[in-house]
């Protein structure tokens, strides 16, 4: 199946700094990334929908200026959390929307997902 | 109330027996998505259903989507403890960008 990678797995950092995740399409182009966030024993929160070349959309109730996306290029959207805290600890995973022919263009593919602690 | 409901919440059957996960909509569905997760790790993509009454296979995991478009189950023969994991649908709804809404999970454990 597709392939779509997250870069780091895992991060600790202090509070007040600034936290970058990457995630790669491998083995496709996706147009369409999706950021969500997960809290333990529960599902998946969509947070934004990544568009190369376009701002993101970013669903009720997730602030913008926190959590910087930029999506530039086919392959590669990047989730910035700026000063973070420590109530952002949690678990991040993205998508890529597209893949292998036979399951269309809309199946979306997951990355492995980034653990960020905040101390 | 959620979306999308799943039942049960959590599963636990004896290695070799069948069960049946469920995925209930409250509104139409264009797109019912499953995915297994194991916790802490990201989301394997199982199958995809988009027209009503569709059915798909994939070794002993069969998913299948109703008529009316607004129920999936999933069905796993013979479990095995490899099955274990946490099994999320998702669904998409109409032209909103392909983004999809995920129901709270089942966790399934396989005793051996």
């Amino acid at each position: 199946g597709a392939v779509v990678s997250q870069h780091p797995s895992w991060v600790i950092c202090k509070s007040g700094t600034s936290v970058k995740i990457e995630c790669r399409s491998l083995d496709f182009q996706a147009t369409t990334m999706f950021w969500y966030r997960q809290f333990p024993k529960q599902s998946l929160m969509l947070m934004a929908t990544s568009n190369e070349g376009s701002k993101a959309t970013y669903e009720q109730g997730v602030e913008k200026d926190k959590f910087l996306i930029n999506h530039a290029s086919l392959t590669l959207s990047t989730l910035t959390v700026t000063s973070a805290h420590p109530e952002d600890s949690s678990f991040y995973i993205c998508s890529a929307r597209g893949g292998l022919a036979g399951e269309g263009t809309d199946t979306q593919y997951f990355g492995p997902g980034t653990r960020l602690t905040v101390l | 109330s959620q979306e999308l409901e799943q039942s049960p919440q959590s599963l636990i059957v004896q290695e070799g027996k069948n069960l049946t996960i469920n995925c209930t909509s409250s509104k139409t569905l264009y797109g019912l998505y499953w995915y297994k997760q194991k916790y802490g790790e990201g989301l394997i993509f199982l199958m995809m259903l988009q027209k009503g009454g569709e059915e798909k296979s994939h070794e002993k995991i069969t998913a299948k989507l109703d008529e009316k478009k607004q129920q999936s189950s999933l069905h796993i023969t013979a479990s095995q403890p490899s099955h274990a994991g946490i099994y999320l649908c998702g669904a998409r709804r109409g032209n909103q960008g392909g983004k999809l809404i995920f129901g709270q999970g089942t966790e399934l454990s396989v005793k051996p």
